[in-house]
């Protein structure tokens, strides 16, 4: 399985700003994506990170509020623009191996916008 | 019907009870089932695939229904640590090219001393 290491794990952030967490796999995976996941809500899918070209999301993200880059196969960002409080949640990078169809999940970001 | 369904819960459970739930799906050209276990604030952690003829770990027996569309786990002399939140992935719940991974909201289960 596949290990991945997100950062930051948590952040605390002021209205109007902008937060990048990172994901970083330890070993060559197909796909990647974007979860989030608010207090006592299952998972949402913000976005499928495409390695070299752009996200593809899921109805209700858009890339101008949750930009997310993919350069190579082994490492992607997510920002979340312009936040509110309602931004405020769990956001989740995870990742399938290249023969696999788990899901392994990076140790998530807790965001907290004030 | 939603995509993928489970009993929110919470299941109460005495510390060595047999537990069990179900997760049913809506898509019968789903092809992939797995169970995880999300523990409070945590990332979700696989516990295990779901195979057509069933399997088994330990404490833990996951099963398959076809022809009823649900997936079940079933959680023998339930431990303290059993404790936590068990979420149903069925993958390729959508039965299109761009099939995606959808999660069940899931099922909270305390298990009580």
């Amino acid at each position: 399985s596949a290990v991945i290491s997100q950062k930051p794990s948590r952040d605390i952030c002021q209205r109007g700003t902008s937060l990048t967490i990172q994901c970083q796999v330890d070993s060559q995976v197909t796909m990647m994506f974007w979860y989030r996941q608010q207090p006592g809500q299952s998972l949402t899918l913000i976005a499928t990170a495409n390695q070299g070209s752009e996200a593809t999301y899921e109805s209700g993200f858009v890339i101008d509020k949750f930009p997310i880059s993919r350069p190579n196969l082994t490492f992607s960002t997510l920002t979340v623009s312009n936040m509110s409080p309602e931004d405020s949640s769990i956001y989740l990078c995870a990742a399938v191996g290249p023969h696999d169809v788990k899901l392994f999940f990076g140790s998530g970001t807790q965001l907290s916008v004030l | 019907r939603k995509e993928v369904e489970q009993d929110p819960g919470p299941f109460n459970v005495p510390e060595g009870a047999t537990v069990a739930f179900n997760c049913t799906y809506s898509n019968s050209a789903s092809q992939s089932f797995f169970w995880y276990r999300q523990d409070c604030r945590k990332e979700p952690k696989l516990l295990m695939s779901v195979y057509s003829s069933g399997n088994e770990d330990g404490r833990f027996t996951a099963q398959l229904n076809r022809a009823s569309q649900y997936i079940s786990l079933l959680i023998r002399d339930s431990k303290l640590s059993d404790s936590a939140t068990y979420l149903c992935v069925v993958n390729g719940a959508r039965g299109g090219r761009d099939d995606k991974i959808i999660f069940g909201k899931g099922t909270r289960l305390h298990i009580l001393p």
